[in-house]
């Protein structure tokens, strides 16, 4: 089974500053998808933002942006201008074609006012 | 627009006994999936669906059983509820395997 890995079970990050989470990966995949969810107190799951593997461009949305390293299997996630409503558990997911989508423990982040 | 619905949002239930989470979307997904989360840990699969009729294991399918006889419809049962089900329950529905995964507001379960 593939593994995913959140480092850092909680980060905080200031209103209006940048924020980096962190994710590494295990695979011997060469075609596959990475996703970033979030996780409000609501409980509801949201897709941040996707990555496919083969392309060499990193995802953006908004003020989401990923930093995808292929070689080292690593996937961070950055928040700029951090806002009150960012604050929420991150997970780190990955998903190779007809295998199953896993994910990483999560990392709890608080933007403080 | 629905989109994926569960009940109930909240269940309390004696060890032993046993029951059913409902789950349904109508977005006309092909993929449905049954996930649940334990404190500290990500989304772990219990069971999936390609479509009607087929349906496979994930990683904690143990005291689990699903059926899938329409394209919306994609129940999960508990047939002996123990302490170790506790958890919250989510389930989610996509077009296919790779596209985004919908997912519901999920169930929290409480096993005394």
């Amino acid at each position: 089974a593939q593994t995913v890995t959140q480092s850092q079970p909680e980060m905080s990050v200031q209103e209006a500053e940048t924020v980096t989470l962190s994710c590494t990966y295990d695979t011997s995949e060469s075609d596959y998808y990475l996703f970033w969810y979030k996780q409000p107190p609501s409980r509801q799951m949201i897709l941040v933002i996707r990555q496919e593997a083969y392309k060499q461009q990193n995802a953006t949305e908004n003020r989401f942006s990923v930093n995808f390293q292929k070689a080292a299997k690593s996937f961070s996630l950055k928040i700029s201008d951090s806002q009150l409503g960012d604050a929420a558990m991150y997970f780190c997911a990955y998903r190779a074609p007809w295998d199953m989508l896993t994910f990483g423990g999560g990392t709890r982040l608080m933007v403080k006012p | 627009n629905a989109g994926v619905t569960q009940t109930p949002k909240f269940q309390v239930l004696k060890t032993g006994q046993s029951m059913t989470l409902q789950c349904a979307q109508d977005m006309n997904h092909e993929y449905m999936s049954w996930y649940r989360q334990d404190p500290g840990m990500g989304l772990r699969l219990i069971h999936y669906s390609v479509g009607a009729g087929i349906t496979d294991q994930g990683e904690v399918p143990n005291g689990y059983n699903v059926s899938r006889s329409t394209t919306e419809d994609f129940p999960l049962r508990l047939l002996s509820a123990a302490p170790s089900q506790t958890s919250v329950y989510f389930c989610a529905s996509s077009y296919t395997d790779l596209d985004e995964q919908y997912f519901g507001p999920g169930t929290r379960l409480t096993v005394t």
